[in-house]
């Protein structure tokens, strides 16, 4: 089952334009991670926030976690075309053990 | 750089058959996760070792699904018989160990079952 929703599911933008997309999840965790995922291809670690942080950066990509409304977000700025992917989100559970559970998916395309 | 590697890249079976999938981690990394992707959602994981012992497979189908890390490096996931159902990507992932949480992915295997 999914643990996680993300918002929106589909995001098309410029290139330049920041990307905004949202998750939510049920039960309390010990980290929340994004992952990107070119079509058809492996997914790749991009960032990991604990549940007692409440901000993180990364190069061009911030995260932020709000445990209280069970919700994270990953903002893309400046995005280039490079930058089309599906975005996931995957929590790990309190006493989950390293297992993660992904949401759905945000795909976005950024256009020239 | 290290990578995950997974083989075949691609299978097409005809239902009823058996399927094997292969994935060799990163070296050293200790655990080693197969996941099941369907087309448009995210992955749900299917087993999870820690060296050659399984931590979590509540999720493998074990009346056709198997998976096996023998001497606690690469890892056999196994489908018999396959049904239509099965058509997914299987993932492969590894990491250090259960306290480094970031997971590195292989190319993933696509299968497509008629």
């Amino acid at each position: 089952s999914q643990q996680g929703e993300e918002d929106p599911q589909a995001l098309s933008i410029q290139e330049g334009e920041n990307a905004t997309m949202n998750c939510s999840y049920k039960t309390s965790i010990n980290n929340l991670q994004w992952y990107r995922q070119n079509s058809g291809r492996g997914l790749v670690h991009l960032i990991l926030i604990r549940s007692n942080e409440r901000e993180k950066h990364s190069g061009r990509l911030r995260v932020t976690l709000d445990t209280s409304k069970k919700s994270s977000s990953l903002l893309i700025t400046a995005s280039r075309a490079a930058d089309t992917a599906s975005y996931f989100c995957a929590t790990e559970l309190t006493g989950g053990g390293n297992k993660l559970t992904f949401g759905t998916g945000t795909q976005l395309k950024v256009e020239l | 750089e290290a990578e995950v590697a997974q083989s075949p890249r691609y299978k097409i079976t005809e239902k009823s058959q058996a399927v094997a999938f292969w994935c060799d981690p990163i070296s050293g990394h200790a655990t080693l996760y197969w996941y099941r992707q369907i087309l448009g959602q995210g992955p749900e994981l299917l087993v999870q070792f820690q060296d050659e012992s399984v931590v979590d497979d509540s999720q493998l189908p074990k009346d056709r699904f198997s998976a096996e890390r023998l001497k606690g490096v690469d890892s056999t996931l196994k489908i018999q018989p396959a049904e239509l159902g099965d058509s997914a990507m299987y993932l492969c992932a590894s990491g250090r160990d259960r306290s480094y949480n970031e997971q590195f992915f292989g190319p993933g295997t696509r299968l497509t079952v008629l």
